[in-house]
């Protein structure tokens, strides 16, 4: 099945400081989506991408769909400390068949030092 | 408020004794799963229904079950609980391509 390799596992921040993460698959997705887990929770969606080339802001959250539809990048600006939590990437691949599931990443542990 | 809702959020039982987790949405959505999330491994989808009375499993499904006999819920059943199922869980409803999650059970099997 598909595969997806989130980067980096963990970051350790300043903050204010801009913070980046990508996602990769070894085959095309048809949407992106990311989401933010904050601890003892599930993971809230924040973005979600549908089209190659697209590019989607929600406050200093940036997201892009790849040209390729094999990867996604996630851009958070000026981060500040409710920013603390993981972050996942999920792929859906062209319908057709098998569990029409979404695929996750590992997750991105993002920590912000004062 | 739309929401999905679990409970309970935290369960602790001794190996094999049955339970059930319980999951509502109500988002009229006709697409629900259940993830477990583990270190290292992120989530994995256990089950999922696509409608009412239409179920399949996901990519780890063995140990656990499921029913959809109304839209809105959506059950995990634990038949004979083993210590490998300790995790934490978590229910959640799509439509198109966006899922929206609960709040996530945390169940330890002793």
């Amino acid at each position: 099945g598909q595969q997806l390799n989130q980067s980096p596992q963990s970051m350790f921040i300043q903050e204010g400081e801009d913070v980046s993460m990508n996602c990769t698959s070894s085959s095309i997705f048809n949407t992106w989506l990311w989401y933010k887990q904050d601890p003892g929770e599930g993971p809230v969606l924040l973005i979600a991408l549908y089209k190659a080339g697209e590019l989607t802001s929600n406050g200093r959250l940036t997201a892009q769909f790849g040209i390729t539809r094999k990867d996604s990048f996630l851009n958070i600006s000026a981060s500040i400390p409710s920013d603390v939590g993981i972050y996942f990437c999920a792929g859906q691949p062209p319908s057709g068949g098998g569990a029409d599931g979404l695929t996750f990443g590992k997750g991105t542990h993002l920590i912000i030092q004062p | 408020e739309a929401q999905v809702t679990q409970n309970p959020r935290y369960l602790i039982t001794v190996t094999g004794k049955k339970l059930t987790v319980t999951c509502s949405q109500n988002m009229n959505h006709e697409y629900m799963s259940w993830y477990r999330q583990d270190p290292g491994l992120g989530l994995r989808q256990i089950y999922y229904s696509m409608n009412v009375e239409v179920t399949d499993k996901g990519d780890v499904p063995e140990g656990y079950k499921v029913s959809r006999k109304e839209k809105r819920n959506f059950p995990l059943i634990l038949e004979s609980p083993s210590p490998n199922q300790t995790s934490l869980y978590f229910c959640a409803s799509r439509i198109y391509n966006e899922q929206f999650f609960g709040p996530g059970t945390r169940l330890t099997v002793l």
